[in-house]
């Protein structure tokens, strides 16, 4: 089984600061892949950044990075540089690549909102 | 090219109604999965679709399915509808299984009355 938790459900930062969102995770997997995806108030997810089980690096998409912790199981997202256009609810995600089949396990998402 | 389309967008149905959602993945993805997402369970996973075979499912009771056809398009039908239903859900493909990431689409928002 697996378990995301993000124990942050609001969080707020001021335009052009940086911004961090925890997610730890739990899973006997021994090969997983994590996720980040922003969800607006559209409804859509969009896919921000991966980050594999055995990847040596931490992952960057432009502003995006994930602090990889494998030790701490926790894969938190920075934000850097926030714009008021990255007000939305951000969800972690994984996925098991042995045994765990095609699905996403989600945490219960973080209320980002960005001020001037 | 195109991205993951979901029709319709907003749906009303009335209590012991069913509904159809329709679900058009990304052109050469032949993996769509479904995905409930309610204020209070937040985003659960309902099944999986891979080459017209469902590979995957979620704790969801029967009157939940769905069907994927050759073009890797799928549906997925909710029978005897319960308030409960109200959510949004969603489909999300992706090329094949295995470690590839996943789109979504817009989702539809079922409100049942």
């Amino acid at each position: 089984a697996q378990k995301i938790t993000q124990t942050q459900p609001g969080m707020f930062v001021q335009e052009k600061e940086a911004v961090t969102l925890d997610c730890t995770y739990d899973t006997s997997d021994p090969s997983y892949g994590l996720f980040w995806y922003k969800q607006p108030s559209s409804g859509e997810m969009i896919f921000l950044i991966y980050q594999g089980s055995y990847d040596q690096q931490n992952a960057t998409e432009g502003r995006y990075s994930l602090n990889f912790q494998k030790a701490r199981k926790s894969a938190n997202l920075v934000i850097s540089a926030s714009q008021l256009g990255d007000s939305a609810m951000y969800f972690c995600a994984m996925r098991g690549f042995t045994g765990g089949g095609n699905k996403l396990t989600f945490g219960t998402g973080t209320q980002l909102k960005v001020e001037l | 090219k195109a991205g993951v389309t979901q029709t319709p967008r907003y749906l009303i149905k009335t209590r012991g109604q069913q509904v159809t959602l329709s679900c058009s993945p990304i052109s050469g993805h032949r993996s769509v999965s479904w995905y409930q997402q309610t204020p209070g369970q937040g985003l659960q996973f309902l099944f999986e679709y891979f080459s017209e075979t469902q590979r995957n499912k979620g704790n969801f009771p029967g009157r939940f399915s769905g069907r994927q056809f050759s073009n890797s398009r799928s549906e997925m039908n909710v029978s005897t509808l319960e308030l409960g239903d109200s959510a949004l859900y969603l489909c999300a493909s992706s090329p094949r299984q295995g470690r590839d990431g996943y789109t979504f689409g817009s989702g539809t928002r079922l409100t049942v009355v």
